[in-house]
């Protein structure tokens, strides 16, 4: 079963920045926080993973809270193309990605 | 650097028949992984292989369901005597090792099989 909780869906409007929100209440010490998202009908694609520290890449960035109980995914400037499925997915070192529902993020003209 | 291959990319059998999907990992990725998305449904890891090894098969079906990594040639996930309900998106995924803190998996575009 999948460790984390996520909204069911998100709007957010073109331009601007999407904030995706993640509980993982029962994180352990030793798993990482990974992000990634499936556009209609391809295979899911990585975006970005951290264990403590805040990370930043060329396609989002992500903010862990201190306790590590939850964190926020940011696209900072949402296009038409980022609509998609958005999942955040914890695990420890070796072990297989467990998906659970995920966000359906819209992105709105 | 191709990505990870997967063929066919769209699958149609008959009830009864077999269904043989096929997985090329990345270049120097020697782990792979296999997961199922029925329509409008989430995905759901089926199996995890290493080369010549079976690592994890905690979500295969236990019949008719079957998965091998051979030391040459790509990952086959095959499914025997096909039935309308294994009609899905088989998605597959490569790492260079273990799905590590500091590898991330790479999909494949999906074979998406229709049972007629």
């Amino acid at each position: 079963d999948a460790k984390t909780t996520q909204p069911t869906s998100m709007d957010c409007a073109e331009g601007r920045a999407a904030n995706l929100p993640c509980n993982h209440s029962t994180i352990s010490g030793n798993e990482y926080v990974y992000w990634y998202r499936q556009i209609h009908s391809q295979g899911p694609q990585y975006i970005i993973h951290g264990l403590k520290n805040n990370e930043t890449n060329e396609m989002a960035s992500l903010i862990i809270t201190e306790d590590r109980k939850s964190s926020t995914l940011i696209l900072p400037h949402a296009t038409l193309r980022d609509t998609a499925v958005y999942y955040c997915i914890v695990r420890v070192e070796g072990d297989k990605i467990i998906f659970g529902k995920g966000t359906r993020l819209h992105i709105l003209p | 650097n191709a990505g990870v291959m997967q063929n066919p990319r769209h699958l149609v059998r008959r009830r009864g028949q077999e269904a043989r999907l096929r997985c090329s990992p990345m270049k120097g990725h020697s782990h792979v992984y296999w997961y199922r998305q029925l329509p409008e449904e989430g995905l759901k890891f089926m199996v995890y292989l290493q080369k010549e090894n079976i690592i994890d098969e905690s979500g295969m079906p236990k019949e008719r369901f079957s998965a091998e990594f051979p030391k040459e040639g790509p990952s086959i996930l095959r499914i025997q005597q096909v039935v309308r309900g294994d009609s899905a998106a088989y998605f597959c995924a490569s790492s260079p090792r273990g799905q590590g803190a500091y590898t991330e998996a790479f999909f494949g575009q999906g074979t998406r099989l229709t049972v007629v």
